[in-house]
């Protein structure tokens, strides 16, 4: 299995653009976590989903963010209209929850907004 | 809501010695995972160790172990025969099996020397 895949690796835009994040799970995982990281914030759980369906998304900082999962297998996480402070690293992860609660990451978006 | 504590910003260590790293966490929740994971300069999380609250016995893989005290909320890694590319950012996480909430550590920045 390839692991998470996240795209793009990269994303440089300006302020005001909408800016969309895409993340694959493992196959036959369940759940998928959304997390940023920063220097001042560290690591931050925005939301999560299980078997399609998000749980908890009291992490998620304002309505400029919003995430969906359109199948079992893919998410998005979409930030309109982005603002300078949303520069950070955006991991997803996914697990199987049926199994071992372990989460496995993907290789991250690095985020600027200019 | 938990809180995981890492009080230690940053360590080093000379190669083939023994370090242990710090973690702390504060829950009132009886069912629970405890995970480090090693982020090196790639940024990729890498999963290291992960421990069940019910098991007393301490996790341990290869030259990594964990000392798990349950009443002091403590979890801490042991890395032995440390080696080069050991150097990375370790966080400690906790999960609450009930609703799957992950929240992680500052970091601990591990540096190994040659």
């Amino acid at each position: 299995d390839a692991g998470v895949i996240q795209s793009p690796r990269h994303e440089v835009t300006e302020m005001g653009q909408e800016v969309t994040l895409r993340c694959k799970l493992i196959s036959g995982h369940n759940s998928l976590f959304w997390y940023r990281q920063t220097m001042m914030r560290g690591l931050e759980l925005l939301i999560y989903f299980n078997n399609n369906v998000p749980i908890d998304d009291s992490g998620m900082p304002e309505d400029r963010f919003s995430a969906k999962m359109p199948n079992a297998s893919f998410s998005t996480l979409k930030i309109q209209p982005s603002e300078p402070r949303d520069s950070a690293v955006y991991f997803c992860a996914s697990s199987d929850t049926g199994v071992s609660y372990e989460q496995y990451f993907g290789p991250g978006t690095r985020l600027t907004v200019t | 809501a938990q809180t995981v504590t890492q009080s230690q910003p940053e360590m080093s260590v000379q190669e083939a010695e023994t370090v242990t790293l710090s973690c702390t966490y504060d829950t009132s929740e009886n069912n629970y995972y405890l995970f480090w994971y090693k982020q090196p300069p790639s940024r990729q999380m890498i999963l290291v160790i992960r421990q069940e609250a019910y098991k007393q016995q301490n996790a341990t893989e290869n030259r990594f172990s964990v000392n798990f005290q349950k009443a002091a909320k403590s979890f801490s890694l042991k890395i032995s025969d440390s080696q080069l590319g050991d150097t990375a950012m370790y966080f400690c996480a906790f999960m609450n099996r009930f609703n799957n909430d992950m929240r992680f550590g500052a970091g601990t920045r591990l540096t190994v020397k040659p």
